[in-house]
C-alpha cells in the first residue's frame, strides 16, 4: 500500500483565490510527520510547513496552513490569496523515526507522487 | 552562497561511464540524504549517512555506491551508468530526527 497518496495530479486557480492539495497518508507509527515541499520549474526543493502527528493545533506559515485530520489520516496543505508564483509541483512526505543497526536514529521520508499547481491571472 | 551545495548542476554521459556527484554542506548536520526523482514516481531514497563511519542503503541502492569524507561531504558514484539511472538527483541534510530536510538544488543526470 502505499504510504503517501496524493491523488491530484494537477490543480489550477485563480490568482488570490485559496487551494487546497489533497494528502492522505498510512503509518503504524504513532510518532510521525509530515512536510510539505514545493519545486518550481527551476528544480530545487523548497520546505514550506511541518506538522507533528502529537502537534494539537494545525501548522502555518504565512499563505500556508496544513489541516491536519488525524483520524482521518489526512494532512491537506491550504495556500491562500494564491500567487502566480506559487505555480510549481508540491510534494507531501511522511517522516517515520527508523533506527539503524547501530542505533542511529534517522527520520526517513517517504514522497508523494506531486500535484502540479498552475496559477492563472 | 547555499547551505546545500551539488556538483555538478548537468551532467550528460554515456553507458558504462562512472560518474560522482558530490554534495556538500554549511549547516552544520549530521544526517545527510541521497533521493532520485523520475516523473511521477516523487523522491526515492539511495542511501543516507549519519557519520563517515555510517551508511545505509535506502529503497533504491543496487547500482550506486556512497562515501562519506566528511561530516560535511556526501558523494555518490554510479560504477557504471546505465539509461535507466538518468533522473534529478538531490541531496539533503537533517539535524534532529523531527527537523525538516533540507535540499540541494539537485544535479540533472542524463544517460546516453
Amino acid at each position: 500500500a502505499q504510504k503517501i497518496t496524493q491523488t491530484q495530479p494537477g490543480m489550477f486557480v485563480q490568482e488570490k483565490e485559496a487551494v487546497t492539495l489533497d494528502c492522505t497518508y498510512d503509518t503504524s507509527d504513532p510518532s510521525y510527520g509530515l512536510f510539505w515541499y514545493k519545486q518550481p520549474s527551476s528544480g530545487e526543493m523548497i520546505f514550506l510547513i511541518y506538522q507533528g502527528s502529537y502537534d494539537q493545533q494545525n501548522a502555518t506559515e504565512g499563505r500556508y496552513s496544513l489541516n491536519f485530520q488525524k483520524a482521518r489520516k489526512s494532512a491537506n496543505l491550504v495556500i491562500s490569496a494564491s500567487q502566480l508564483g506559487d505555480s510549481a509541483m508540491y510534494f507531501c512526505a511522511m517522516r517515520e523515526a527508523h533506527t539503524n543497526a547501530g542505533g542511529t536514529s534517522y527520520g526517513k521520508l517517504t514522497f508523494g507522487q506531486g500535484t502540479i499547481l498552475t496559477v492563472h491571472p | 552562497d547555499a547551505d546545500v551545495t551539488q556538483t555538478p548542476r548537468n551532467r550528460i554521459t554515456k553507458t558504462g561511464k562512472r560518474i560522482m556527484l558530490e554534495c556538500s554542506q554549511t549547516k552544520g548536520h549530521d544526517r545527510m540524504y541521497w533521493y532520485r526523482q523520475d516523473p511521477g514516481l516523487g523522491l526515492r531514497l539511495i542511501y543516507y549517512s549519519f557519520d563517515v563511519k555510517d551508511i545505509n542503503k535506502g529503497e533504491i541502492s543496487d547500482g550506486y555506491s556512497v562515501s562519506r569524507q566528511a561530516q560535511a561531504k556526501f558523494s555518490l558514484s554510479l560504477e557504471s551508468a546505465i539509461p535507466n539511472q538518468t533522473a534529478l538527483y538531490f541531496c539533503a541534510t537533517s539535524g534532529e530526527v523531527g527537523q525538516p530536510q533540507h535540499f540541494g538544488d539537485g544535479t540533472r543526470l542524463s544517460i546516453l
